[in-house]
């Protein structure tokens, strides 16, 4: 079946280092969404880039569809920017069925 | 703005009964609701995906039977997880689609078992 997996596990900083965040998927993925889940739980989508390379704030993502990855760039990282980074794909474009990875836990320290 | 609320936030339940939890899209409408799980450890899963005009789809390893899926609109969505056990328990998320990719997910109803 389909899989996604996310390198490294996890991650550990100092504030204002950059972090990069890696997402392989095994098949075609129509749609490929990263996905920021705070340490309570709550989930929020962060940038949906099924190819390409897409900006947003201190975010960059980075997909080579192809090569069936995505990779997910935080510049000058801060403290608040700690929790999981899920990488999710979407392989039936616009069906809401979304598998995930298992993600990346980010620490950043001050 | 856009937001899907999930009620309650947390809940305990004695182990065999059931509970159940609620998800409601505010300020946009949906064309698709679906119902996920993460258990301690692992990632999320699928549990059940409602579209517009179709029924509801339940996964692997869930079935209406065990995770009852009420929805009037596509707005309103409520679950129940009947006879709950320890293996039920984790953070059950609802998300709700706006008709592109650009998905909205609630805080999520956190589900414990004793």
């Amino acid at each position: 079946g389909q899989q996604v997996q996310q390198s490294p596990a996890s991650l550990v900083l100092q504030e204002g280092e950059n972090a990069e965040l890696q997402c392989n998927f095994s098949s075609t993925a129509t749609q490929l969404q990263w996905f920021y889940q705070s340490p309570g739980g709550s989930l929020v989508s962060l940038l949906s880039n099924p190819s390409g390379t897409k900006h947003t704030g201190r975010l960059t993502s980075t997909t080579v569809t192809k090569e069936r990855r995505s990779s997910l760039h935080i510049s000058s990282s801060q403290t608040t920017d700690s929790g999981t980074y899920l990488c999710a794909i979407d392989p039936n474009y616009n069906q809401g069925k979304l598998i995930f990875g298992q993600g990346t836990k980010l620490s950043i320290k001050p | 703005g856009a937001l899907v609320y999930q009620y309650p936030r947390r809940t305990i339940c004695k182990s065999g009964t059931s509970m159940r939890m609620e998800c409601q899209a505010v300020g946009f409408q949906a064309t698709s609701v679906a119902w996920y799980r993460q258990s301690p450890q692992k990632t999320f899963e699928l549990i059940a995906l409602s579209t517009v005009n179709s029924a509801i789809k339940y996964e692997q390893n869930f079935t209406q039977e065990k995770f009852p899926i009420s929805h009037p609109n596509l707005s309103f969505s409520s679950m129940t997880v009947l006879n709950a056990y320890l293996e039920d328990r984790g953070l059950y998320l609802c998300g709700a689609w706006t008709g592109g990719s650009e998905v909205f997910f609630g805080k999520g109803t956190r589900l414990t078992v004793v």
